[in-house]
């Protein structure tokens, strides 16, 4: 059965802390993708990454970074925390770009920045 | 920036209704359309990929439709049921990425 799963379903940070969100697949995806809810909004692409140690922007980058070391894993990392950041986040991964297989998104991390 | 509506933003309806909602999307750079259910404290889960003008698909009481010429989707639900009661999120598949519209979200009252 796919999977996705994320690391913290709720986690409550303080402004300015580094934070870490970590998102692994066991599906063998190549693509995997890191998007922000927010009300009355959709989902909204922050990062993505087609393949190992690589990654591309998404339409709002600004104040978080990613890593990806290995197929599998898919780290958002929020360098210096702040209150807008305060969201759901969702990370999700498809097989490959391009195609028209559908995304699988994990559960979700609710995010509170105080 | 590629935009992508949906509407209602609510519905609440009762138990054995049918109900509709609506998707618009670019009608440039079409690849595909797809459907997700995203039910309270679970994962968004797809429910259709479309890809053809005039395309329909079906699982069992919900069903969509597709017009690409004029960029909309159309999704049914015939006899709502509360299982029913979800976030309903189109996506815009564009070739590279997906855009999501905000959703409509469904109650369904017995």
């Amino acid at each position: 059965d796919v999977k996705v799963t994320q690391s913290s379903r709720y986690l409550v940070k303080r402004t300015g802390e580094k934070v870490f969100l970590e998102c692994v697949q066991d599906m063998d995806h190549e693509n995997m993708f890191w998007y922000r809810q927010d009300p009355g909004l959709g989902l909204r692409l922050i990062y993505f990454s087609y393949d190992v140690k690589m990654k591309e922007k998404g339409d709002i980058p600004e104040g978080y970074s990613v890593s990806r070391e290995k197929k599998e894993r898919f780290s958002l990392i929020l360098e210096s925390a702040s209150t807008n950041q305060t969201s759901m986040y969702l990370c999700a991964s498809s097989f490959r770009q391009g195609s028209l297989d559908e995304q699988f998104f994990g559960p979700g991390t609710r995010l509170t920045v105080l | 920036i590629l935009n992508v509506e949906q509407s209602p933003q609510s519905l609440h309806v009762q138990e054995g209704d049918s109900t509709n909602f609506t998707c618009s999307f670019p009608s440039s750079n079409f690849y595909a359309l797809h459907w997700y259910r995203w039910e309270t404290a679970k994962s968004p889960e797809a429910l259709f990929v479309m890809t053809l003008n005039g395309d329909e698909k079906k699982k069992g009481r919900i069903s969509a439709t597709l017009n690409t010429k004029e960029g909309y989707s159309y999704l049914y639900i015939k006899g709502s049921q509360p299982e029913d009661s979800a976030t309903y999120l189109c996506a815009f598949n564009y070739g590279q990425n997906f855009v999501f519209g905000p959703g409509t979200r469904l109650s369904v009252l017995p």
